[in-house]
């Protein structure tokens, strides 16, 4: 089974701040780990995904992932936060090897950049 | 591409009614989701399908709940009756082989009074 688990609901920095959100799961298999973001009022879209490609993932608008399988971590990094940044950011896993097409999501952390 | 098209976007209703969602997913994605939305219990996968078929509806909540696929570019989700617990933001989503991530439409914001 899998599960994840995103550490603090909310988080604050100040613009041009580093972002870090974190995010561990738990999976009996190699995990598919993604994370999305979700501005208000609308549908998730889609940062940035691990495939069991490379360990460091880059996504959109300057973000990036490393994969920690020794601390089944998936952390969330942005080294200087912008005002557009501010949304709810949901981490997610699904068992890479099985293809069943199931994610699980984590409860979100919503990010508040101040100026 | 259009993205994963949801209606209506916003449906008010009284309790007892019935309410009807519609998805249009991506041309070519092979799997379709349907997911709910509260503050209470976040992000709650109800139902998906596979090539038009349902995989798993264990998390429907109740058997007022249904769900279909008649072909492969729409899907409905049907409350019948309808009760303000199922108040929420409800999102549909679709992707290609499944494990690769998904797109999701807008949703829909269901109140129910």
């Amino acid at each position: 089974a899998q599960s994840v688990t995103q550490l603090g609901s909310h988080v604050s920095v100040s613009e041009g701040a580093l972002v870090l959100l974190r995010c561990n799961y738990s999976s009996s298999v190699p995990p598919y780990l993604f994370w999305y973001v979700q501005y208000p009022n609308q549908g998730l879209q889609l940062l940035l995904k691990y495939t069991s490609a490379a360990t460091l993932v880059k996504g959109i608008n300057g973000f990036e992932a490393e994969f920690k399988k020794s601390e089944t971590s998936f952390h969330l990094t942005k080294p200087s936060a912008h005002m557009s940044d501010a949304a709810e950011y949901f981490c997610a896993v699904s068992p890479g090897s099985s293809n069943t097409g199931k994610l699980i999501f984590g409860q979100g952390t919503t990010l508040q950049v101040k100026p | 591409d259009a993205g994963v098209i949801q209606s209506p976007r916003h449906e008010v209703t009284e309790m007892g009614q019935e309410v009807t969602l519609r998805c249009k997913p991506i041309s070519g994605h092979d799997y379709l989701f349907w997911y709910r939305q509260t503050m209470m219990r976040g992000l709650e996968l109800l139902i998906y399908f596979n090539n038009n078929v349902p995989i798993d509806d264990s998390g429907m909540p109740e058997d007022r709940f249904s769900a279909k696929m008649p072909n492969a570019s729409f899907s409905t989700l049907k409350i019948q009756p309808s009760e303000p617990r199922d108040s929420a933001v409800y999102f549909c989503a679709s992707s290609l082989q499944g494990n690769y991530g998904y797109t999701f439409g807008s949703g829909t914001r269901l109140t129910v009074v």
